[in-house]
């Protein structure tokens, strides 16, 4: 079975620009989250998806960010006017569900705005 | 609010020798979990072992141990038999048990680069 996917796995961006990072989870997983690792960091929580709950965006930093989860599987987290700051990387993880243990996680995206 | 801690710095450890990994958490919940994962160069992260607050035993996973002092609030991985393999980041996480409708995200410490010299 496949693991949780990440596309793309490097991006780079020009300041200014907006940007899409998809996640794909393991197949029947209901949750769904976003982090973000910046340089020799710890992973930073952004947004959770669990199911067709509304999503808990308690962690997104900024206005310019925003994720959405279609159909219950696949996610999009976008950044619009990318800042260097934003530069990091950005991991995806699912969970059988809000009971699971044991979070899965992708192999990231490494965003780097210039 | 939770909160988690690691404040080693590198740690060096011979290969075949056992090394304790710190980890200290502060919690207002009365049941969480605790986990820890290993990332290596690669940049994956990669589970390890997790303790639920209201476990009785201390959590084994191979060569993987979990010193769980809930009093003193640690939580200590413990990795034994050492491998070059093991050199990597390890953090260490916690999250709220669930309840209905509760976010399980996982909040992590910094995290401790552990290096295995041959």
């Amino acid at each position: 079975g496949a693991g949780v996917s990440q596309s793309p796995s490097n991006k780079v961006t020009e300041k200014g620009k907006d940007v899409e990072l998809r996640c794909d989870p393991i197949s029947g997983h209901t949750a769904l989250y976003w982090y973000r690792q910046s340089l020799g960091q710890g992973l930073e929580f952004l947004i959770y998806f669990q199911g067709n709950s509304a999503p808990d965006k308690s962690g997104l930093p900024s206005d310019r960010f925003s994720a959405e989860r279609t159909g219950g599987s696949v996610s999009t987290l976008t950044i619009q006017r990318t800042q260097q700051e934003d530069s990091a990387v950005y991991l995806c993880a699912s969970s059988v569900g809000t009971s699971g243990n044991e979070q899965f996680f992708g192999p990231g995206t490494r965003l780097t705005v210039l | 609010a939770q909160k988690i801690t690691q404040t080693q710095p590198g740690m060096f450890v011979q290969e075949k020798e056992a090394v304790t990994l710190d980890c200290t958490y502060d919690t207002s919940d009365p049941s969480y979990g605790l986990f820890w994962y290993k990332q290596p160069s690669s940049g994956e992260m990669i589970f390890l072992i997790y303790q639920g607050s209201y476990d009785q035993q201390n959590a084994t996973e191979g060569r993987y141990s979990l010193n769980f002092q809930k009093a003193r609030k640690s939580a200590n991985l413990v990795i034994s038999a050492s491998q070059l393999g093991d050199s990597a980041m390890y953090f260490c996480a916690m999250r709220e048990i669930v309840r209905a409708g509760a976010n399980s995200k996982l909040t992590f410490g910094k995290g401790i680069t552990l290096s295995v010299r041959p």
